[in-house]
């Protein structure tokens, strides 16, 4: 799987939208991109994925360069509720095989008011 | 909808017991299923995963091991813990793409 580096902490105000950047410049043509996060002393959450298009869904938005080598994912308005370490994880899938994933370290978003 | 239990949330154990910890997933069928293990300011590392029932794959070395015997059933043990087994244990399950994960059990040895 390609690795990802992501800055370790960003801030963000209540209300205002978090761009939260990957970079993953080794990449294959097959590795998704995959966002979880994990709140505090909870298990981790999945948020969103994507190939190649950007993608939309009821929590996030996924961007996507067009050379694939970096993607942000976009909290529209961010909350409290969405303080929490967000991890971006590049893989292969294949149906029939275990999905598994490498964590790093992440991004620490705070939302302040 | 698909939902997974963890038990039990907390547990205190000492130095050489011995561990069980039960994950079930309820509204799929023949989930992928997985332990992850999070030691105190650490990140999640993936102990074991299996794609049916009996299988298992061990990602890491170590004093665990899991077990399977049901199609939604996923165990991880110990004959004898150690200091170091301590951490927030994680079960996950997942079909293709995502992946969904449980309540986690926080395990003290002490």
């Amino acid at each position: 799987d390609a690795k990802t580096t992501q800055p370790p902490s960003m801030d963000c105000a209540e209300g205002r939208a978090a761009n939260l950047p990957c970079n993953h410049s080794t990449i294959s043509g097959n590795e998704y991109v995959y966002w979880y996060r994990q709140i505090h002393s909870q298990g981790p959450q999945y948020i969103i994925h994507g190939l190649k298009n950007n993608e939309t869904n009821e929590m996030a938005s996924l961007i996507i360069t067009e050379d694939r080598k970096s993607s942000t994912l976009i909290l529209p308005h961010a909350t409290l509720r969405d303080t929490a370490v967000y991890y971006c994880i590049v893989r292969v899938d294949f149906t029939g095989t275990a999905s598994k994933l490498t964590f790093g370290t992440g991004t620490r978003l705070q939302v302040t008011l | 909808s698909q939902t997974i239990h963890q038990w039990p949330a907390t547990l205190v154990q000492p130095v050489g017991s011995p561990l069980s910890l039960e994950c079930t997933v309820e509204g799929t069928s023949n989930p992928n299923l997985y332990w992850y293990r999070q030691a105190a300011g650490r990140g999640l590392q993936l102990l074991f995963y299996s794609v049916g029932i009996g299988q298992i794959s061990s990602e890491v070395p170590q004093n665990l091991s899991a077990s399977r015997p049901q199609d939604r059933q996923f165990i991880l043990s110990s004959k004898k813990l150690l200091l170091s087994d301590s951490g927030f244990y994680l079960c996950a399950w997942s079909r293709v793409h995502e992946q969904y994960f449980g309540p986690g059990t926080r395990l003290t040895v002490t």
